[in-house]
């Protein structure tokens, strides 16, 4: 079945320093990603899904590039701001649109 | 933007009782689903919905789950009964109708937070 890997469980940055989230993923459909964000009791809103194959889409100063020969699409931030600070979740669509999450990973931005 | 509404939002019930989760989804979305996330892990697919079918359910969605929207009404999750492995968030999420190499996002609901004592 299709699987994604979210391999930091935690990241803590400094406001105003660059943050790259990494996620793989494995399908055998043609892949359709997504990076979900959730806040403290919100419910998870997308921030980015994935374009054609090396393509960068950007969303709120958010970017990430699909790149199907390493099954990837890592999120990044040039700059984290406070408001930055959540649970964020990469997912791959598989049969009938339903997603499979990776573990999630915290960001945490510090003044 | 559109949202998803989710009620109850906490729910405590005893073992072996029913419970009906209710969403209210996007109101032009006709694709449905159900994710649930226990606490401090990911989230995982149950079952989606469209046309007054289950599509498709994961190994999670056990003989004591069902999923219904009656016309015009909520899309609900039912288990009868519960056990306490059920305790969990459950979340409900609706988009656009997908098609052959086309994936739209889904939009999810804040979640009702179940516990079954």
């Amino acid at each position: 079945g299709d699987s994604v890997t979210q391999t930091e469980g935690l990241v803590t940055l400094t406001k105003g320093l660059p943050v790259m989230l990494n996620c793989t993923y494995q399908t055998t459909y043609s892949p359709f990603l997504f990076w979900y964000v959730q806040h403290l009791n919100e419910a998870p809103k997308l921030l980015l899904k994935s374009s054609t194959d090396n393509k960068r889409t950007e969303h709120q100063g958010f970017y990430a590039t699909l790149h199907k020969s390493s099954s990837s699409f890592h999120l990044q931030k040039s700059s984290v701001q406070l408001s930055d600070s959540a649970l964020y979740f990469c997912a791959v669509s598989g049969s009938f649109n339903k997603l499979t999450f990776g573990a999630g990973t915290r960001l945490a931005v510090c003044p | 933007g559109p949202k998803v509404l989710q009620i109850p939002s906490h729910q405590i019930i005893d073992m072996g009782q029913m419970v009906t989760l209710n969403c209210d989804p996007v109101s032009n979305h006709l694709y449905f689903y159900w994710y649930k996330q226990i606490l401090g892990q990911q989230m995982e697919f149950l079952v989606n919905f469209y046309n007054g079918k289950v599509m498709e359910k994961s190994k999670l969605f056990k003989d004591q789950f069902s999923v219904e929207r009656p016309d015009g009404s909520y899309f609900t999750l039912k288990i009868q009964p519960t056990a306490l492995e059920d305790s969990a968030v459950y979340f409900c999420a609706s988009s656009l109708v997908p098609g052959l190499g086309v994936r739209y996002e889904q939009y999810f609901g804040p979640g009702t937070r179940l516990t079954v004592l």
